[in-house]
């Protein structure tokens, strides 16, 4: 069985500060690890995905995040949010294969502060 | 090109009413899933087409529900005798094959209210 375990159901930033995101994952093998985002009344939208390789994966809008393997984390960041950053966010987590349906957390509501 | 789309945007349906939800996949992918968000929490797995067979229907709730891709196009969820339980958002993503490395695109949901 797969879990995600997202840490903090809200998180409020200034615009121009660091953005943290926490995602704890299990997982009973290699996991695949992904982060959405999603605007208000619009479907999800694939920010970046870790597979194999480098553990340092970069995405779209100026997000990265890294695959710790001893923490099982796989947190998301960016250096300076911009307002269009405000949105939901999704870690989720797809093993057995990789042909199965995502394992979705309970999402994190990023406020940016102007 | 065009993405995922999903009808109808919005439903509402009485308690015990029969519901079909509708997805149409971006052209050519031959895998199709199906999720449920409920308020507060994130997607949840419901089932997934490979083609038109069901190829892991896991995470369906229950016998009420039920999906068919008769064509291995579009894709319906059937819900009979709705409950208030059953209120969310119905969300659909298509791929070009299933699994890695293939992306799942995802279409915009279907907001299901049974009162």
């Amino acid at each position: 069985a797969q879990s995600v375990t997202q840490l903090g159901s809200h998180v409020s930033v200034s615009e121009g500060a660091l953005v943290l995101l926490r995602c704890n994952y299990s997982s009973s093998v290699p996991p695949y690890l992904f982060w959405y985002v999603q605007y208000p009344n619009q479907g999800l939208q694939l920010l970046l995905k870790y597979t194999t390789g480098a553990t340092l994966v970069k995405g779209i809008n100026g997000f990265e995040a890294e695959f710790k393997k001893s923490e099982t984390s796989f947190h998301l960041t960016k250096p300076s949010a911009h307002m269009s950053d405000a949105a939901e966010y999704f870690c989720a987590v797809l093993s057995g294969g990789g042909a199965d349906g995502l394992t979705f957390g309970k999402g994190t509501h990023l406020i940016i502060q102007p | 090109g065009a993405g995922v789309s999903q009808t109808p945007s919005n439903k509402v349906t009485e308690k015990g009413k029969y519901v079909e939800l509708r997805c149409d996949p971006i052209s050519g992918h031959t895998a199709l899933y199906w999720y449920r968000q409920s308020l507060g929490q994130g997607p949840e797995f419901l089932i997934y087409f490979q083609g038109t067979g069901a190829a892991d229907d896991s995470g369906l709730p229950n016998d009420r529900f039920f999906a068919v891709r008769p064509e291995g196009s579009v894709s319906t969820l059937k819900i009979q005798r709705t409950e208030r339980g059953d209120s969310a958002v119905y969300l659909c993503a298509s791929s070009l094959k299933a699994g890695l490395p293939y992306e799942q695109y995802f279409g915009p949901g279907t907001r299901l209210t049974v009162t």
